[in-house]
């Protein structure tokens, strides 16, 4: 069974445009997360949620938007891309000690 | 700012021998730490945690962590060539949802 799953694993799309990257995860965790992970392959913290609720806005711009209508699910809007969003980002969860579990990552390309 | 340093590597080894991957920290409030091996394309696997001075042993892995030198190390044992990945250190100021601070990894090469 998957325990973090990510849908797309693969977005291109044009600069300008509007995606969303979603998230799922069945292993009851509380907290879920959003890392970016560059060309450098440097893996950075944007966000995080507890219990659905923000807990941590990194600088991150706010053409990026996390959603998470329920603790199992977190959900990342991103509005008028730009060159420099293009990363792979990746999902996780974890419980109270502090563990985290990643999801397969999805690869975003803007052209 | 929170600072997680490593050597990037390529730290190369052959098969059969012992890699030592190091890791420094620069705040002294860390409580806890980890150690993730990524495969190229994949995504981090936790591998090791370690919580406490002194050494954790898991299988061929060991962690060592020294919080007076704010030093996290990852000892592989009988290094196998599918070992080769790269293995990011992450530091965090407490368990729950406190966030990961990631080192940018060190490539580990296992040569046959």
């Amino acid at each position: 069974d998957t325990a973090v799953s990510q849908t797309p694993k693969y977005l291109v799309t044009q600069m300008g445009n509007d995606k969303s990257i979603k998230c799922e995860q069945n292993l009851g965790h509380d907290t879920m997360y959003w890392y970016k992970q560059d060309s450098k392959k440097f893996l950075k913290i944007m966000f995080s949620y507890n219990n659905k609720e923000l807990i941590i806005n990194e600088t991150v711009p706010n053409r990026f938007s996390p959603k998470s209508p329920d603790k199992a699910h977190l959900n990342l809007h991103i509005n008028s891309l730009e060159l420099g969003d293009s990363a792979v980002y990746f999902c996780a969860s974890s419980q109270d000690t502090g563990e985290q579990f990643f999801g397969p990552g999805t690869r975003l390309t803007v052209l | 700012q929170k600072e997680v340093e490593q050597n990037s590597g390529p730290l190369s080894v052959p098969e059969g021998a012992i890699a030592s991957l190091n890791c420094t920290y620069s705040d002294r409030g860390s409580q806890s730490f980890f150690w993730y091996r990524q495969y190229s394309g994949k995504s981090p696997e936790l591998i090791m945690f370690i919580y406490s001075n002194g050494d954790k042993e898991d299988g061929r892995f060991t962690a060592q962590l020294n919080k007076a030198s704010q030093y996290v190390s990852l000892l592989i044992r009988d290094s196998q060539p599918s070992d080769s990945a790269t293995y990011l250190c992450a530091v965090t100021l407490f368990s729950g949802y406190s966030t990961l601070t990631f080192g940018k990894g060190t490539m580990l090469l296992v040569s046959p």
